[in-house]
């Protein structure tokens, strides 16, 4: 079954704790991209790949970083998380990111406390 | 980036009524897409639009693009319980390759 898998679903952390929130997708799209969902705020976008060992920044980068070291991998990470990054966050990949539907994973929920 | 204002934010319908959301833009689109997100769950693509004028179909569903593609519409004919959701537009930025959403419009439908 194409699918976009995040771990984890649900994560509760401290303020400073480095975490990482994975994403992998097996329908071998070249594009993959990180969004946080606030509310009234809608989805904005993180981090982007368009393919390996390429990223750029989206809307809202800072506090986070990205790497993409393998085409099903896209991995999302916080150094030093903050309470203002609780969020819902969405990773999703298409097959070129030119003009293509976006398949988003399931998300995950992260409270910093 | 450039953003798509949508409208309304909220909708709330008796089910059986029509509803529209609608998404603007001060700039010309090169496409637009629309996704839907159910209560608890993720988005998910309903469909492209990318000529101008562009008119598609889904059962119930109605999507416009506009003559000068600065502004999409999306019509439910007749809703149902399980319309209920979060309607989002995206728009593609200049270089293609990232999508800017909008904030959505969630639909509320009672039976």
């Amino acid at each position: 079954e194409a699918q976009v898998t995040q771990n984890p679903r649900y994560l509760i952390t401290v303020t400073g704790k480095k975490l990482t929130v994975t994403c992998s997708q097996n329908m071998n799209h070249e594009y993959m991209s990180w969004y946080r969902q606030d509310p009234g705020l809608g989805l904005r976008q993180i981090y982007y790949s368009m393919n390996v060992e390429v990223t750029d920044k989206g809307d809202v980068p800072e506090g986070y970083k990205v790497s993409r070291k393998e085409k099903r991998n896209f991995p999302l990470i916080l150094e030093s998380p903050s309470p203002n990054q609780t969020s819902l966050y969405f990773c999703a990949s298409s097959r070129t990111g030119m003009n293509t539907e976006a398949f988003f994973g399931q998300g995950t929920r992260l409270t910093v406390v | 980036g450039q953003q798509v204002m949508q409208i309304p934010q909220y909708q709330h319908v008796q089910e059986g009524e029509d509803f529209t959301t609608y998404c603007n833009s001060s700039t010309t689109l090169s496409n637009i897409q629309w996704y839907k997100q159910r209560p608890g769950g993720h988005p998910v693509f309903l469909i492209q639009l990318v000529k101008s004028g562009e008119v598609k179909k889904q059962k119930r569903l109605t999507f416009q693009f506009g003559e000068a593609k600065k502004n999409s519409s999306l019509h439910i004919t007749a809703t149902q319980t399980t319309d209920v959701g979060t309607y989002f537009c995206a728009r593609s930025t200049n270089s293609g390759y990232a999508l800017n959403f909008g904030k959505g419009t969630s639909l509320l439908v009672t039976p």
